[in-house]
């Protein structure tokens, strides 16, 4: 069992709020990512991070920011929430920098934006 | 795109049986991963297989890979209900990113 944790599990929230997804690993991982996935579909990579005050955008254009001030701790923030954001939200991170190494999941979020 | 396309979409069967779903992708790869999703949930790493490799194990699974075809299969073999889920392969292109391109996914039922 991965030790990545993300909160809230559930949200349903009106549009034009602010929000933020929390993730947290304890393994000590250098890398970390935010996949967005909708409901029987394919992962996309939205946001990932190779370590402290390292963020990159991924192969999907997401309205979404993050940031990475501690090694664990990679949040990520809709300044404006819209129905279009509605979707599951996963974190993840990984061990190795440059190697090709399997990822460790947290159990995601899933948004509604009402 | 490089993503990877899964075959079948969706697949049923009865426990006990043995179950192969297929990945093909577009480029070459350094590796090719295949992950477990139960309903909704995170994801979880089941076998990783490097591009010179053919064929590895673990456990009831048996992972092949064919570069020349550019495709992947994984077999599980005599199911059971808990294997219920969906199954993505991910593949690590070249370069010094551990970025992930995940596949469109295989939804397996196992009947009990």
């Amino acid at each position: 069992e991965a030790d990545i944790y993300q909160t809230p599990r559930y949200l349903v929230i009106g549009t034009g709020k602010k929000i933020t997804l929390e993730c947290s690993q304890t393994m000590g991982h250098d890398k970390m990512y935010w996949y967005q996935q909708d409901p029987g579909m394919e992962l996309h990579l939205i946001h990932y991070s190779y370590g402290v005050n390292s963020t990159e955008k991924g192969d999907l254009s997401s309205e979404s920011t993050v940031s990475r001030i501690r090694t664990e701790h990679f949040p990520l923030t809709l300044e404006s929430a819209r129905p279009s954001h509605t979707s599951q939200y996963l974190c993840a991170s990984s061990p190795y920098q440059g190697a090709s190494y399997e990822q460790y999941f947290g159990p995601g979020t899933r948004l509604t934006v009402t | 795109s490089q993503q990877g396309e899964e075959d079948p979409q969706a697949l049923s069967i009865q426990e006990g049986e043995n179950a192969t779903m297929n990945c093909s992708y577009k480029t070459s790869i350094n590796n090719l991963q295949w992950y477990r999703q139960n309903s909704g949930r995170g994801l979880v790493h089941l076998i990783l297989i490097r591009s010179n490799e053919r064929e590895k194990h673990s456990g009831r699974l048996r992972v092949t890979l064919d570069t020349s075809k550019k495709s992947s299969s994984l077999l599980i073999t005599a199911s059971r209900a808990a294997d219920t889920a969906s199954y993505f392969c991910a593949m690590i292109y070249g370069g010094a990113t551990n970025k992930l391109i995940f596949g469109t996914g295989t939804l397996l039922a196992v009947q009990p």
